[in-house]
C-alpha cells in the first residue's frame, strides 16, 4: 500500500539487545513517521522526518532514535530494548504536513522484547 | 496537552443493526480524520472533515464534525461482517495530530 515497505515484519529480540527497524518508501514523499500501537493507547508517535536530515521527537521518544540519510529510508534505532518496547510499530507516510494531509501506514513491524 | 477520547472502546452489534462511535476532545481542533484497521492489517485512512459541523458519507459510513469542533461521530447502518475492525479517529491541532485508543468492532452473523 502506497509503496511502503516495513522490514523485518516480525522480531524477537531479547533485553539490552539494540535493534532498527526499516521503513522504506517508493513515493518519494517528505514526511515520514513512526508510531507503536499498543491495546488501549491507539497509535503513538514515536519520531517523525520533514526531510533528509530532519527529525523531530513525537510524544513518545524516549528509548529511540530515528535516521533519515534518503528520502525514501527512515531507520527507527531502539538503542538498548526494554520489555515496554514490546510493540507493533508502524511506519507512515503523507503527502503534505500533519496538519491537513491524511497518513498511509505500512504494514507494520511486530517487535517482542524478551 | 491534546487528548483525544474515543467511546464506546468496544462495539458488538447484530449483524443488519446500526451503531455509532463517538470521538471527543479536550481542545478544539483543527480537522479530524478517521481510518480503520481491520484485524492484524494496518491503519486505513477513510475520511478527513475540516469544517465545523460537517457530515459527509460513504456508501452506509456517516461521518459527522461537532459544531465546536471538539467531537465527531462515525454511524454505520446496516452493518455488515466486512465492518470488523477497529476504527480511529485522530484530531488535528497545531500540527500535531492525536489519535483515540479506537473502537474495536466485533459483527454477530
Amino acid at each position: 500500500d502506497a509503496g511502503i515497505t516495513q522490514s523485518p515484519r516480525h522480531k524477537v529480540t531479547e533485553t539490552g539487545t539494540p535493534v532498527t527497524l526499516r521503513c522504506h518508501q517508493t513515493e518519494n514523499h517528505r514526511y515520514m513517521y513512526w508510531y507503536r500501537q499498543d491495546p488501549g493507547h491507539g497509535l503513538r508517535l514515536i519520531h517523525y522526518s520533514y526531510g533528509v536530515k530532519d527529525t523531530d521527537k513525537g510524544e513518545v521518544s524516549d528509548g529511540y532514535s530515528v535516521s533519515r540519510s534518503k528520502t525514501e529510508d527512515f531507520l527507527l534505532t531502539l538503542e538498548s530494548a526494554t520489555s515496554s518496547q514490546t510493540s507493533v510499530y508502524f511506519c507512515a507516510i503523507s503527502t503534505g504536513g500533519l496538519n491537513n494531509s491524511p497518513l498511509h501506514f505500512g504494514n507494520g513491524t511486530r517487535l517482542t522484547v524478551t | 496537552g491534546q487528548q483525544v477520547m474515543q467511546i464506546p472502546q468496544y462495539q458488538h452489534v447484530q449483524e443488519g443493526e446500526d451503531f455509532t462511535t463517538y470521538c471527543n476532545s479536550s481542545t478544539t481542533l483543527s480537522n479530524i480524520q478517521w481510518y480503520k484497521q481491520r484485524p492484524g492489517g494496518h491503519p486505513v485512512f477513510l475520511i478527513q472533515l475540516v469544517k465545523s459541523g460537517e457530515v459527509k458519507k460513504q456508501k452506509r459510513l456517516t461521518f459527522q464534525f461537532g459544531e465546536a469542533k471538539k467531537n465527531s461521530s462515525l454511524h454505520i447502518t446496516a452493518t455488515q461482517t466486512t465492518d470488523v475492525g477497529t476504527y480511529f479517529c485522530a484530531g488535528i491541532r497545531d500540527y500535531k495530530l492525536s489519535f483515540g485508543a479506537g473502537t474495536t468492532v466485533t459483527v454477530r452473523a
